[in-house]
């Protein structure tokens, strides 16, 4: 089955303690993705990669990381995580770029406390 | 960036009714266009990919007006299973690669 799997889906840390989203993907898609989405501001992009080693930022990079070692995975880096980055993620996956379809993980909730 | 703009709602129909949302931006350079579901904090999931000569799936017709920079979609025949929240999409051009997230409009299809 064609799918977008992000872990761990729910996440309670506390305040500058690391952490690390993982996302994967098995349709051999170029492009990935991670967004953040809170109440009243919609979907909004942390980073993105175009393909392997290639990752620029998007609208909201501040405090993360990204990195693209292989084309299936993704993670998310969050090295000293801070309550502002309280929300709900997701990963996507499209097979080129922002203009074809996005595929969506299932979304990771974060809470940091 | 420029925005895209959604009428947040929520929209509040009955079963069998049609309903239309409108979706504005402002980048007069953008490229594509789609109307994605989510369903209550679920992941999007996309409806229809809106094409310059406008197109339907089924119960559902997405219109693009590049002149007046909108997209529209229309769903007729509501069921209770259209209560989602429907976001626009905006993906540019330009050598930009990351696409603009309307906030979303809520519908709710009532018995």
């Amino acid at each position: 089955e064609a799918q977008v799997t992000q872990n761990p889906r729910y996440l309670i840390t506390v305040t500058g303690k690391k952490l690390t989203v993982t996302c994967s993907q098995n349709m051999n898609h170029e492009y990935m993705s991670w967004y953040r989405q809170d109440p009243g501001l919609g979907l909004r992009q942390i980073y993105y990669s175009m393909n392997v080693e290639v990752t620029d930022k998007g609208d909201v990079p501040e405090g993360y990381k990204v990195s693209r070692k292989e084309k299936r995975n993704f993670p998310l880096i969050l090295e000293s995580p801070s309550p502002n980055q309280t929300s709900l993620y997701f990963c996507a996956s499209s097979l080129r770029g922002a203009t074809d379809t996005q595929y969506f993980g299932p979304g990771t909730r974060l809470t940091v406390l | 960036r420029k925005e895209v703009e959604q009428d947040p709602g929520p929209f509040n129909v009955p079963e069998g009714a049609t309903v239309a949302f409108n979706c504005t931006y402002s980048n007069s350079a953008s490229q594509s266009f789609f109307w994605y579901r989510q369903d209550c904090r679920k992941e999007p999931k996309l409806l229809m990919s809106v094409y310059s000569s406008g197109n339907e799936d089924g119960r559902f017709t997405a219109q693009l007006n590049r002149a007046s920079q909108y997209i529209s979609l229309l769903i007729r025949d509501s069921k209770l299973s259209d209560s989602a929240t429907y976001l626009c999409v905006v993906a540019p051009g330009g050598g930009s690669y990351i696409p603009t997230f309307g906030r979303g409009t809520s519908l709710i299809v009532h018995p």
